[in-house]
This record gives structure tokens, sequence and C-alpha cells, in this order.
């Protein structure tokens, strides 16, 4: 199994709080990802990072930020998190532009 | 706009028989795709890709095939069973954009 490791793996906070996700490997992987799934929706891409500093917007960034200051670390926040943003969080490496990814555990957040 | 479509949010196959999983996408640019299966609670897991320039991808038990004039590929499983049953997801991707765009998944459910 490829490295990722992604923390916490269960959070609740309450709405208008901001909260941060943690995404770590050991791969040392150029590109890495933060993915949402909810019910009805699939998977969808928050935002990705394509190097130390380079990162861009997904299909759902509204809200969210990231930061990518080492290889190894890829940070999701939510400014003032908002019951619409409960959900399950993924986050994944790629070695390549174009070839698979493999995804964390995830991180359930619940927005009360 | 959904770019990548899995129409069939499920489907029963009885153990030993074929499961066939499908996706179809509308952004013509795309040129790898890829399946993962994903078990509750888990993050997802690569299962097999395809280029575009090839139609056919075999890997043991899983088939993928991909028709570009139809913007159509499908996932074919044989013989069936039971561990298979599983969310599964299809995913397209672009040289250069360095993300991928998944579908909404299909449940599979192996009957034994």
């Amino acid at each position: 199994d490829a490295g990722i490791t992604q923390s916490p793996r269960h959070k609740v906070t309450e709405t208008g709080t901001p909260v941060t996700l943690r995404c770590h490997q050991t791969e040392n992987h150029r590109y890495m990802y933060w993915y949402r799934q909810d019910p009805g929706h699939g998977l969808r891409l928050i935002h990705y990072s394509y190097g130390v500093k380079d990162t861009d917007k997904g299909e759902v960034s509204d809200g969210y930020s990231v930061s990518r200051s080492k290889t190894e670390d890829f940070l999701l926040t939510l400014e003032s998190a908002t019951s619409s943003q409960t959900s399950v969080y993924f986050c994944a490496i790629s070695e390549a532009a174009v070839t698979e990814a493999f995804f964390g555990q995830g991180t359930r957040l619940t927005v009360v | 706009d959904q770019q990548v479509k899995q129409n069939s949010p499920s489907l029963s196959v009885q153990e030993g028989r074929i499961s066939i999983l499908n996706c179809d996408y509308t952004n013509s640019m795309f040129d790898y795709f890829l399946w993962y299966k994903k078990y509750p609670a888990e993050g997802p897991t690569f299962l097999i890709s395809i280029s575009s320039i090839k139609d056919k991808n075999e890997d043991g038990r899983f088939t993928v095939f991909l028709n570009k004039s139809a913007k159509h590929l499908s996932l074919h499983i044989v013989p069936s069973q039971p561990g298979d049953s599983a969310v599964y997801f299809c995913a397209a991707s672009t040289s250069g954009t360095y993300k991928y765009i998944f579908g909404t998944g299909t449940r599979l459910k192996v009957l034994a």
C-alpha cells in the first residue's frame, strides 16, 4: 500500500470554526489531491497540487484552501466550516500526471 | 456539468457470472481512464486503467473496454466473486491537466 496517512480520521466541529485536515505521504510523489465523497455525487476534486507551493482549484473549491510547503504534506483548510461541508474527505497521491492515483483511508468530518 | 457519468447506481450479479459496469464521458480531451473499487470505510483502490490509444486492457479477471467514438468505457469482471461486492468508480484524466474526474459510482453486489 502507498504510504498515505490522513489525520484526523474522524472529526466533529461546529459551524463557523476553521478546520484543517492533513495528508502526509512517504512516497515522494509529486502530485497530491483532496477529494470529497458524498452520496449521489461520487468523488469530487476540491484542490490539487503539482509540486511544493504549486496548487490549483478543482470542481468544488469554494470554502476550502490548501497549502503544500513540503513534498510530503498537503493541508486542506475549511476556513469557516458549514453543514454542507459534512462529508468524507480523501487525499490521493500520484507519481506522474497520467498514472494511477493512490488514496488515503479518508477523514469523516461532521459539521454541527 | 458531470463530465463522467455512471448511470447505474447499483448492480446485482450471481457469483460466477459476468459483471459489466458502464461509464460514459463527455469530454473528448480525456485520454486516460481508470477504474477504482471502494469498500465501506476504506479509501478507493486502483483496479485497472486504459490509455486512449488502446481499446482493451486486461488484468486477470478484470477487463476494461474503451469505445472512443461512443465516449464509453466498461469494466468486465469474470467470474464475479462475493469479494467483488463494492462501489466501483470510473475516472478520467487529460494529459497535462494533473487531475482526475470521477463518476458517481456503481454499487456492485455479487450474490453467493
